[in-house]
Order: C-alpha cells, then sequence, then structure tokens
C-alpha cells in the first residue's frame, strides 16, 4: 500500500511555455502533499506544501505566480511550471502524508527545458 | 517489480552506534541516497552513493554494494537528536527514483 504516482515521468518543453505535473496517492487518502526539486546528486528542496481544498504555503524564495500547485483532492495535486525556462530543468519529487512519520514519495518527474 | 527494503524501525542507545540497511530491486542503477527527515520537516540529504564502497562523512557514513544490491548508513556516537526517519531511494535506469518506506529510528538515553 501507501503508492504515490507522478505524471509524467519526463517531458521536455520548450522556453516560454507552461508544464503540468500531477501528484497521486492511489491507495489512500493524502490530507497533506508536499512538492519537492531535487539537484542533481544531492538535496532534496521543498518548494511547497499543500493541504486539501486551501492555498499551498511556499517556502521561502520559491515564486507562487511561477510554480501554482492545486491540490484539488484527497488524492491529487498538480505543480504546474509557468513560462518555463532552461533554469526550471530539474527533477520535481511530490510526496503525500497522512501523518508527519508517513510521507510516501512519488518517483518524480524530469523537467527539461530547452 | 521494483522494490526498496528497509526496515521498519530500530531503537538505540544514545552514544552508540546504528546500522540501517537497505536493499534495492530496481531496473537498473544510477546513484542510492540517503535522506534523513524529522517528523514535520522536509528530508535533508545525506549522502550519494554510485560507486561501491564506504562514503565516510562525519558520524555518518554509508556503503553501497551494486552487485547485492545492499547498502547501509552508519550512524555513529549517537545522538538524541538523530532520532528521526532514514529513507533509502535508488535512481533506476529511466532516472526515477524508487523509495522505501523509511526506517523510524528511535534513540534511547
Amino acid at each position: 500500500g501507501a503508492v504515490v504516482s507522478q505524471h509524467p515521468s519526463r517531458v521536455i518543453c520548450k522556453s516560454g511555455t507552461s508544464v503540468k505535473i500531477e501528484c497521486r496517492s492511489l491507495d489512500f487518502q493524502a490530507t497533506t502533499m508536499f512538492w519537492y526539486r531535487q539537484f542533481p546528486k544531492k538535496s532534496l528542496m521543498l518548494m511547497a506544501t499543500s493541504n486539501e481544498g486551501s492555498k499551498a504555503t511556499y517556502e521561502q524564495g520559491v515564486e507562487k505566480d511561477k510554480f501554482l500547485i492545486n491540490h484539488a483532492s484527497l488524492t491529487l495535486s498538480t505543480l504546474t511550471v509557468t513560462s518555463a525556462h532552461p533554469e526550471d530543468s530539474s527533477f520535481y519529487i511530490c510526496s503525500a502524508s497522512t501523518k508527519p512519520y508517513e510521507q510516501y514519495f512519488g518517483p518524480g518527474t524530469r523537467l527539461t527545458v530547452t | 517489480g521494483q522494490n526498496i527494503d528497509q526496515p521498519t524501525e530500530m531503537t538505540a542507545t544514545e552514544g552508540a552506534i546504528v546500522q540501517i540497511n537497505c536493499t534495492y530491486q530496481t531496473s537498473g542503477f544510477n546513484g542510492l541516497f540517503w535522506y534523513q527527515q524529522h517528523a514535520g520537516e522536509a528530508p535533508t540529504f545525506l549522502s550519494y552513493n554510485v560507486l561501491d564502497g564506504l562514503e565516510e562523512k562525519g558520524r555518518f557514513s554509508s556503503f553501497l554494494s551494486r552487485s547485492k544490491g545492499y547498502s547501509y548508513l552508519l550512524l555513529k556516537e549517537l545522538q538524541m537528536k538523530d532520532s528521526a526517519s532514514y529513507l533509502c531511494a535508488v535512481r533506476d535506469s529511466n532516472y526515477q527514483l524508487i523509495w522505501g518506506a523509511g526506517t523510524k529510528l528511535i534513540i534511547k538515553p
């Protein structure tokens, strides 16, 4: 149990376009979902925390107008990278949680902006 | 299928040493990560192994054997603040991350 999926697994888009990434908890209801950005070989940076039905809480330095997060239901959250630029190319990971220690991560989405 | 196995929970004593094991079966291998996560916080990167052997970083060390599909995280001189979840993740040939469920480490005085 406790499976989190992300779609797409990888995407290539042109500079200036927008890309939507979906995160789904497949067999449980997630009260909270988190979006991370992973830098090569290293750390996971928390971008935002979203609770179902309310606005996402963004970490300092993350542009909320650029990274739009919608948590429409207890099983789905979306991250939209608007007007993407090459520097937005990265690996984006979501996780879903029902309790603090029970956080389940998705497989990630590799975004390449050309 | 792909999976990562690590113990659900471990208990250790302050000042002691603990080894958290992680075994994996994935389609290809492009590196293994260990993260520490305290309740309510984002995971913190601990280590990255892509070649066999031991990587030492202060009190924490991580070991990898690709032929055995095995890694461990070694924590020395345990402190109370080391009580956290420890997550093992493997990057497969498609560059996707396969996550373990995490090991909850409880440190007792």
